[in-house]
């Protein structure tokens, strides 16, 4: 069935270093994509988000790359700081769905001081 | 801006009452709020779509006769789970859209956790 996943369900990485979280979807008919960090006991935060006539897309201290050949989602955070940590979910939407989301299952991401 | 809350943050209640949650977007007119359910280690899953001024529309597998959605006005939505049981208990999410816009944005709140004993 339609689906957003993560390859990845822990991620551990030391603080400096960049890390990189990945997502695939099977929609192709996927053309808005989100991703969220959520902290402990909080609501998802918003961090950036690519269109699908987009590739790449970058804000402060985070890049997302979006291959529709492959439905692959990718988020990448440079300068790991331990602030970071928290688990980050991708989420799709598409026209005609009403707005409706659809969450991956989650990566969870530790950064060591 | 595009702040949204929640009331309560944690509620603890007897299995068999009833809870009520609200969301509220407090700087700008939501049209369209989403209620959200995560239980630990999980993703979120949407239970339902809430357009001001009409019923909710449900996602499958969500009773709406036990989780009855208001979204009387542009900036208040409720959810009201009703005659609670302990496998009710989780983290409830809501989201709003900012109304007018060719958006796709949704800004969340803090959460609600909902135990029933």
């Amino acid at each position: 069935g339609e689906s957003v996943g993560l390859h990845l369900p822990t991620l551990s990485v030391q603080e400096g270093d960049n890390s990189i979280i990945n997502c695939a979807y099977s929609n192709s008919a996927s053309d808005y994509f989100i991703w969220y960090k959520q902290e402990s006991g909080k609501g998802p935060q918003f961090i950036i988000d690519i269109r699908s006539n987009m590739d790449k897309r970058q804000g402060q201290r985070v890049t997302v790359l979006l291959n529709k050949t492959v439905k692959h989602l990718s988020l990448q955070i440079a300068a790991t700081q331990p602030g970071d940590s928290a688990v980050y979910f991708c989420a799709e939407t598409r026209r005609g769905s009403n707005y409706k989301l659809t969450f991956g299952k989650g990566t969870l991401l530790t950064v060591n001081p | 801006g595009a702040v949204v809350s929640q009331h309560p943050s944690r509620v603890i209640c007897k299995s068999g009452t009833s809870v009520k949650i609200e969301c509220r977007s407090l700087d700008f007119q939501a049209t369209t709020m989403f209620w959200y359910r995560q239980f630990p280690k999980q993703s979120l899953m949407l239970m339902a779509t809430s357009n001001e001024g009409s019923k909710a529309t449900y996602e499958q597998g969500v009773e709406k006769d036990k989780f009855l959605i208001n979204h009387a006005s542009l900036t208040l939505s409720t959810l009201t789970v009703t005659s609670a049981h302990p496998e009710d208990s989780s983290f409830y999410i809501c989201s709003a859209r900012v109304g007018g816009q060719r958006t796709d944005t949704q800004y969340f709140g803090p959460g609600t956790r909902l135990t029933v004993l």
